[in-house]
């Protein structure tokens, strides 16, 4: 069974601070992994898309993957309280159980 | 431009009873996905098609159909519905398999 794992949580961190988000995944085969975020009783948006080895940023946002390790981490910089929400990780189409995220003021 | 629309938004349903989830979606999407998301559950996948014309399982398929009308529509059919299938249902579609996913507003469905 392909498997994509994440702590579920709840992760919290206070505002200004730097939020880190982890994912492994099991299937070697995968070449595409995504973080989205999920408000409660919303639908899933995508926050990044990332499909090589290293990092990639978009504003507070960066992505970084290990192919080696088969892990997909999210570093969000100096959270928001609206950053507060569940954040899902994917490899291709299998998603993670998705880790909660609350930041305080 | 809508984007990935689905119908209805909220459904009760007594045991056996049988209906249909429409999705849709704008964006001239090859591929679309029907999840189902519970508590503690993350989103698993029910069926997927890759692209018009074809349907694969996914994760949770057994007690659901589903219909690639056309490029536009997926559908995703309960015939006999029981209370474990009380959940929240999402469509989704993307360009091509791997892409990012769309998700539409979500179903939530009760099962009595």
């Amino acid at each position: 069974q392909k498997e994509v794992e994440q702590n579920s949580g709840p992760l919290s961190v206070p505002e200004g601070a730097i939020a880190s988000l982890n994912c492994t995944y099991s299937d070697r085969g995968s070449q595409s992994f995504f973080w989205y975020r999920q408000y409660s009783g919303k639908s899933p948006e995508l926050i990044m898309s990332i499909y090589s080895n290293g990092d990639k940023e978009d504003g507070r946002f960066t992505a970084q993957l290990n192919k080696a390790s088969q892990y997909v981490s999210l570093l969000i910089r100096d959270s928001q309280p609206s950053d507060s929400a569940t954040y899902l990780c994917a490899g291709g189409r299998i998603f993670g159980t998705g880790t909660r995220l609350q930041v305080f003021p | 431009n809508a984007g990935v629309t689905q119908t209805p938004k909220f459904q009760v349903l007594k045991t056996g009873q049988s209906m249909t989830l429409q999705c849709a979606q704008d964006m001239n999407h090859n591929s679309m996905y029907w999840y189902r998301q519970d508590p503690g559950m993350g989103l698993r996948l029910i069926y997927y098609s890759a692209s018009e014309g074809t349907t694969d399982k996914g994760e949770v398929p057994n007690g659901y159909n589903v219909s690639r009308l056309n490029k536009r529509e997926f559908s995703l059919r309960l015939e006999s519905a029981a209370p474990s299938q009380t959940s929240v249902y999402f469509c989704a579609s993307s360009f091509a398999r791997g892409d990012t996913q769309y998700f539409g507003p979500g179903t939530r469905l009760t099962v009595l």
